[in-house]
């Protein structure tokens, strides 16, 4: 079975522009979770997606968003990025989310200049 | 939510048997533990998961008391390959999400 895929891998941006994310979870899972990880604040939680709602929230602005679509695949926007949203971005499926048994995908590792 | 206390940081020589503690003193009711390993620039790795009791599987064991509040994370005969960061997660996977701690370092010498 494929695992959880991750496009783009390594992105650059600049401050102010917008970015795309997207996660492929494991065929079955409609579980699909966001976190972002960087070395001062370690991973952290920034939404869960179940059957294409939105179930749990992380502390986040309103800057981050995202979806997921009826293939339970996930898309997570960033609008008017900072220098500080540099991270590695971390998406995790599982099949309810319930117990939570996550499969994690390699990561988007976004770059703001 | 619940939340968890692992050491920071701890070190072994290889073919040791390694055991990371963590604990977990408000668990609620609903809440599994799960462990997770992760490498540097690398997606946490699901190793083990479980409710009470002990679970083993081909990569590690995990023991839970009675009383839930702490779980011990049993990896047998290390490798330098198993040098990476250990997460205990608490939580049920519902309504409220599942949180990361800092983890425990662990560094296998040769």
């Amino acid at each position: 079975k494929a695992g959880v895929t991750q496009t783009p891998r390594y992105l650059i941006k600049t401050r102010g522009q917008q970015v795309t994310l997207s996660c492929s979870p494991i065929s079955g899972h409609r579980s699909v979770s966001w976190y972002q990880q960087t070395p001062g604040q370690g991973l952290q939680f920034l939404f869960e997606y179940f059957s294409e709602t939105q179930r749990n929230k992380g502390n986040f602005p309103g800057r981050f968003s995202g979806r997921q679509f009826s293939n339970s695949r996930s898309e997570m926007n960033v609008s008017t990025l900072e220098l500080g949203d540099s991270a590695l971005y971390l998406c995790a499926s599982s099949l309810s989310g319930r117990p939570p048994e996550q499969y994690f995908g390699p990561g988007t590792r976004l770059t703001v200049t | 939510l619940a939340k968890t206390t692992q050491p920071i940081s701890m070190d072994s020589y290889e073919g040791q048997e390694v055991n990371i503690t963590c604990s977990h003193n408000n668990i609620a009711t609903n809440d599994y533990i799960t462990w997770y390993q992760q490498f540097p620039s690398q997606g946490p790795r699901f190793i083990i998961q479980g409710y009470k009791t002990k679970v083993t599987n081909e990569v590690a064991s995990l023991f839970i008391p009675a009383d839930r509040k702490s779980s011990t994370l049993s990896l047998p005969r290390v490798s330098l390959s198993d040098t990476a960061v250990y997460y205990c997660l608490v939580g049920d996977g519902g309504n409220t999400p599942l949180v990361f701690g800092k983890g425990t370092r662990l560094s296998v010498i040769a």
